[in-house]
C-alpha cells in the first residue's frame, strides 16, 4: 500500500525552532517536496530531497532518509507569518504524481 | 512573471448545473494537473495531462471531465455539480523532466460553491 503520515497539528513560539516529521511507504520512490500552504491559499514549493542527507535554505531545512522512509522539515527561528499547513508529498518512481500527507497545521504563537 | 492563472477564483453554481474551471500557464510546461482539496484535507489528484495525454485516476467520478486545448490551457468541467463538490480546485504545472523537474507550480485555486 501506500501511505504517507504526518502529525495533524503542532504548536511553537515565536523564534522558536520546529521540527514536522513525515514518514512513508510508497511502491517506488522519486524524491519527497515539502509544501507550505497558508490557509485559502496554493500550496507553495519549499524544498525537494531525492538523496539522503540534509538540505538547507535559508530558515528552512529538510532532511531524508530513505532507507527509514523519513523526512523532516526544520523551521528555524519562528515567525507569526510561518503559521500554515506544510503538506509533504512523494513522487511515485515511474510517474509525475504527487502522493500528499494530509497536511501538518502549524500555529506559531507570540 | 511565468505564472499559473485559475478563473475565477471563486465560483458559485447550482446543484445539478453544469460549471467549468479554466487554468493557464506561462510556464510551457508539459504536465497540467487538476486537484481537488476539501477543507483540512490533502489535495486529491483528479487527473493530470502529460501534453495531449490525459490520465485519469481510478477514483475519479465520472461527473469530472478534462480538455487540454493547447500547452497553456487546461479545462476542468463538472458535468453535475453535487454539494459533495464544494471544494477548492487547484491546478498545477510541472516540467514532466526528472528530478527537481517535478515541482509542482500551483495556480491560487478556485473556489466552488455549490447551492
Amino acid at each position: 500500500g501506500q501511505n504517507i503520515d504526518q502529525p495533524t497539528e503542532m504548536t511553537a513560539t515565536e523564534g522558536a525552532i520546529v521540527q514536522i516529521n513525515c514518514t512513508y511507504q510508497t511502491s517506488g520512490f522519486n524524491g519527497l517536496f515539502w509544501y507550505q500552504q497558508h490557509a485559502g491559499e496554493a500550496p507553495t514549493f519549499l524544498s525537494y530531497n531525492v538523496l539522503d542527507g540534509l538540505e538547507e535554505k535559508g530558515r528552512f531545512s529538510s532532511f531524508l532518509s530513505r532507507s527509514k522512509g523519513y523526512s523532516y522539515l526544520l523551521l528555524k527561528e519562528l515567525q507569526m507569518k510561518d503559521s500554515a499547513s506544510y503538506l509533504c508529498a512523494v513522487v511515485r518512481g515511474g510517474t509525475y504524481k504527487y502522493i500528499f500527507g494530509t497536511g501538518t497545521r502549524l500555529k506559531v504563537l507570540a | 512573471d511565468a505564472m499559473v492563472i485559475q478563473n475565477p477564483r471563486y465560483q458559485v453554481t447550482q446543484f445539478g448545473k453544469p460549471v467549468t474551471l479554466s487554468c493557464s500557464q506561462t510556464l510551457n510546461h508539459n504536465v497540467m494537473y487538476w486537484y481537488q482539496q476539501k477543507s483540512s484535507q490533502a489535495p486529491k489528484l483528479l487527473f493530470h495531462y502529460y501534453d495531449k495525454d490525459f490520465n485519469n485516476e481510478a477514483d475519479t467520478p465520472d461527473n469530472f471531465q478534462s480538455r487540454r486545448p493547447n500547452t497553456s490551457f487546461c479545462f476542468l468541467d463538472i458535468r453535475s455539480p453535487g454539494l459533495g463538490d464544494a471544494a477548492m480546485y487547484l491546478c498545477a504545472t510541472s516540467g514532466g523532466g526528472a528530478g527537481v523537474r517535478e515541482t509542482q507550480y500551483f495556480g491560487p485555486g478556485t473556489r466552488l460553491l455549490v447551492l
